[in-house]
């Protein structure tokens, strides 16, 4: 059965502190991971990754994906409190469309 | 890219009833999903919508619970049938126009609370 395992499940920063978080997987027929951020109700896309190594950057938000030991992560740098959400990691394969997500990882921002 | 209207965003249900979500996309795309997420948990996947055919229910998902239309390549809708309180949750529809290479797209959610 597919896994896909976040960490961690919540955390409290500072604005101005950098955070890093975690996404493994265990998928048959891997193809893509994705990270999608959760406000309110619709998760908003952020990043796809389908190559190791390979950082993919967006203002102060960054990710890299390896496949070799099958995990991911997602940099936050320079928190500030609009950043406070919930954190979505979900994983494609080649059998299908659907993505199967983690459960998230909540973050907050305080001022 | 796609926009996913989709209705209501919200209701308060009473126990026993059932409710139907309207999902409409502005392009057509050939799979539509329904996912779930009950309070404080992640997505998971209800059914593919597949225009022409029966949907395909993920484990511990069935049609007579969550029966599925997909009468074209654009609409979609899922019936949330003789409802628990354990049932509320928000119900989201998505599509992935890109296939395997793309995003999956959102639409904005139906809350539903069962009393």
């Amino acid at each position: 059965e597919d896994k896909v395992v976040q960490s961690p499940l919540s955390l409290v920063v500072h604005e101005g502190d950098t955070v890093t978080l975690n996404c493994s997987y265990e998928v048959t027929n891997f193809r893509s991971l994705l990270w999608y951020k959760q406000e309110k109700k619709a998760p908003t896309f952020l990043f796809m990754l389908t190559s190791s190594g390979i950082e993919k950057k967006s203002g102060r938000l960054s990710s890299i994906l390896d496949k070799k030991e099958l995990f991911s992560i997602l940099n936050i740098t320079a928190t500030q409190t609009g950043d406070s959400a919930v954190y979505l990691c979900a994983v494609g394969s080649n059998s299908g469309y659907a993505l199967n997500f983690g459960k998230g990882t909540s973050l907050l921002v305080t001022p | 890219s796609a926009v996913i209207s989709q209705k209501p965003s919200r209701d308060i249900c009473q126990r026993g009833t059932s409710l139907t979500i309207q999902c409409q996309v502005d392009s057509q795309v050939t799979m539509m999903f329904w996912y779930r997420q009950q309070p404080g948990q992640s997505l998971t996947l209800i059914a593919t919508a597949n225009q022409g055919s029966e949907a395909t229910y993920e484990s511990g998902f069935v049609i007579d619970k969550f029966p599925i239309s997909r009468p074209n390549l654009t609409f979609s809708t899922l019936t949330v049938s003789n409802m628990s309180p354990e049932d509320s949750s928000i119900y989201l529809c998505s599509v992935r126009p890109g296939g395997n290479t793309g995003e999956l797209f959102f639409g904005e959610g139906s809350r539903l609370t069962v009393l």
